[in-house]
Parts: structure tokens; C-alpha cells; sequence
């Protein structure tokens, strides 16, 4: 059974940093892509970006690069979602989800439960 | 390439044929995907290349359409059908729905 379980909820104040986590676990991390998708509170999906973890190969959304960087670690199969320095902006619900197959922009049919963000001073 | 989905809200009773559409600003050919989201879940996958029922999910979720118009039908709604729907297109990038509420009354 796929397996996307993500770190814990997290409080933050303006201007900090975060790494958040998504562990992947019952297939290949590294033969599917992972993206990144941000709900604000009571509003929509927005696609961040993704990342192919088996080559490192990185596709943010514009609307989101600079800001954020993806990475993984293959050896323990997992990825993550970083900030340098975060705003108020910043708080919402991020999931974490797998390609349903090996190209990049592709329906995502795995979902982890999301980690709730908070940033507030 | 902008997702308009219609309506924003739908009120219907179990048993009843919800119809929610998701037009696209360009042609996407058949490359659209459904997901549904309940409250405090994360987003699932029903409907996939326009048409394709993904795993585990009942028959009377169905999707059609092609180019800009697009459809996912629940033939029989039943109490747990009450959710958001968003559509997704990847021809260009990946953009999603701004969502259809269903409410089952």
C-alpha cells in the first residue's frame, strides 16, 4: 500500500525558517515525482511544484520560486518542503502527493494528509 | 491555462444526478483529472485523462468531455458525496479549479 506520511503541525513566528517532511513508503520514491500543493485556509488547490527525486530534477511554479526550495533524500525515501524565511502568507495546509505515473506534470493519485503551517507573530 | 467550474455551490438530495463542469481556456485534448475533498482530508483522485475511473472508485463517478468542456457526474448521490470537487489540467503546467461545493441535503 502506498504511504505518504507527513511531519506534524508547526507554529511559526514571521521571518523563521522550516523544513517540513514527506515520507514515502509501499513503492520506489525515486521512480515517480512528488509535488507540492498549498491550500489556504478555507480556499483552493494550488500546484507548487515538483521534484523527481530518483534524478533530483526540480519544476516550481513560478508564482512560488525563490521562495520555497524542494528536496529529497532517497536513502530514506523521503522529501521535503523548505522556507528560509516565512510570512503570514505562508500559513496554510501543504500536501505532499505522488505521480501516478513518471512524467512530471501528471494526476496525483497518492495524497499524504498535509501539515498545517502557522506563521504568526 | 485557467479552470472556470460551475457552479460554485450544488444542493442535492441522495439519490439525485449531480452534473459539475470545468471549462478550460484553452484546448486541453483529454488531459483533466477530477478530485474530490472532503472536510479535513486531503484531496482523492477519481477521474483521470477526462474519463478514466481511478482505482477503488464507484461506478457512479464518471467523467467526459474533451477539448475545453468537461463533466464528472455522480449518478446516485449518496450522503458521503458531500465534499468539494476540484479539476486539474496538465497540458500546460498544472493548474487546478477554484472547486464546486456538493452539498447533499
Amino acid at each position: 500500500e502506498v504511504l505518504l506520511v507527513q511531519s506534524g503541525a508547526e507554529v511559526k513566528k514571521p521571518g523563521e525558517s522550516l523544513k517540513i517532511s514527506c515520507e514515502a513508503s509501499g513503492y520506489t520514491l525515486t521512480n515517480y515525482w512528488i509535488a507540492w500543493v498549498r491550500q489556504m485556509p478555507g480556499k483552493g488547490l494550488e500546484w507548487m511544484g515538483i521534484i523527481y527525486p530518483g534524478g533530483s530534477n526540480i519544476i516550481y511554479n513560478p508564482s512560488f520560486q525563490g521562495h520555497v526550495t524542494f528536496s529529497a533524500d532517497k536513502s530514506i525515501n523521503t522529501a521535503y518542503l523548505q522556507w528560509a524565511s516565512l510570512t503570514a502568507s505562508d500559513t496554510a495546509m501543504y500536501y505532499c502527493a505522488k505521480t501516478i505515473a513518471a512524467s512530471g506534470y501528471s494526476w496525483l493519485d497518492s495524497w499524504g494528509p498535509g501539515t498545517l503551517v502557522t506563521v504568526s507573530s | 491555462i485557467a479552470l472556470t467550474q460551475s457552479p460554485a455551490t450544488l444542493s442535492l438530495s441522495p439519490g439525485e444526478r449531480a452534473t459539475l463542469s470545468c471549462r478550460a481556456s484553452e484546448s486541453l485534448r483529454t488531459s483533466l483529472a477530477w478530485y474530490q475533498q472532503k472536510p479535513g482530508q486531503a484531496p482523492r483522485l477519481l477521474i483521470y485523462d477526462a474519463s478514466n475511473r481511478a482505482t477503488g472508485i464507484p461506478a457512479r463517478f464518471s467523467g467526459s468531455g474533451s477539448g475545453t468542456d468537461f463533466t464528472l457526474i455522480i449518478s446516485s448521490l449518496e450522503p458521503e458525496d458531500s465534499a468539494v470537487y476540484y479539476c486539474q489540467q496538465r497540458s500546460i503546467s498544472v493548474t487546478f479549479g477554484q472547486g464546486t461545493r456538493l452539498e447533499i441535503k
